[in-house]
């Protein structure tokens, strides 16, 4: 299974933008790119993902590398309620969502 | 609003009790997954569905059984329940077809503890 490699967690100030990087270094050419975030006490929730092109949506922004090999997601302006764990999946053609730990994204007022 | 729904959020069991965890959606979604999440350790699935009767091996499937009787019904079940499976249970559910450029939906979470 393609896997992820993810910052155990990072920092940022509230109303800052945040760059969240995942590296997916054996990525194959049909896998997606997604990216959920856990709140404290809640199950995981959709937040954005791509396959070549950067995308941007309400949430957040998602910027793929050329080679795929690396992506990072950008909140635009950080709030407290931003504060969560934040997953890096490939998503391939079994189906099969494997999540790595993730980051967990500290936001200080 | 799409919803899935665990039957239970917290669940206290006992060592060698048999635990059904149930986890029902409302979306017609053909594939169901069933993870545990544990600090540290991330979400590892345990099991997963792609229709009625149909179940495959996530990567921790020892000491768990699945069943899909009802395409909106996946249940996760704890044969003889230990301490070791005291954990926090998911359930996802996606969309078949087009899969890779949808999204999925997750439940609240059950936390079992087994005592």
């Amino acid at each position: 299974d393609a896997k992820t490699t993810q910052p155990n967690s990072m920092e940022s100030n509230e109303e800052e933008p945040v760059h969240l990087p995942c590296n997916h270094s054996t990525i194959s050419g049909t896998d997606y790119i997604h990216w959920y975030r856990q709140l404290p006490s809640q199950g995981p929730e959709y937040v954005i993902h791509g396959l070549t092109s950067n995308v941007n949506n309400r949430m957040a922004s998602l910027a793929i590398a050329e080679d795929r090999k690396s992506s990072t997601l950008i909140l635009h302006r950080a709030t407290l309620r931003d504060a969560a764990v934040y997953y890096c999946i490939l998503w391939g053609r079994d189906d099969k969502i494997i999540f790595g730990k993730g980051t967990r994204l500290h936001i200080l007022p | 609003d799409v919803k899935v729904t665990q039957s239970s959020r917290y669940l206290v069991k006992r060592t060698g009790e048999k635990v059904f965890l149930e986890c029902v959606q409302d979306m017609d979604h053909e594939n169901m997954f069933w993870y545990r999440q544990d600090p540290g350790l991330g979400l590892r699935l345990i099991y997963f569905s792609y229709d009625v009767k149909m179940k495959e091996k996530g990567d921790i499937p020892e000491g768990y059984s699945v069943s899909r009787e009802k395409k909106e019904r996946f249940s996760l079940i704890l044969e003889s329940a230990s301490t070791n499976q005291t954990s926090m249970y998911l359930c996802a559910t996606i969309r078949a077809g087009g899969l890779m450029n949808t999204e999925a939906f997750f439940g609240q979470g059950t936390r079992l503890t087994v005592v």
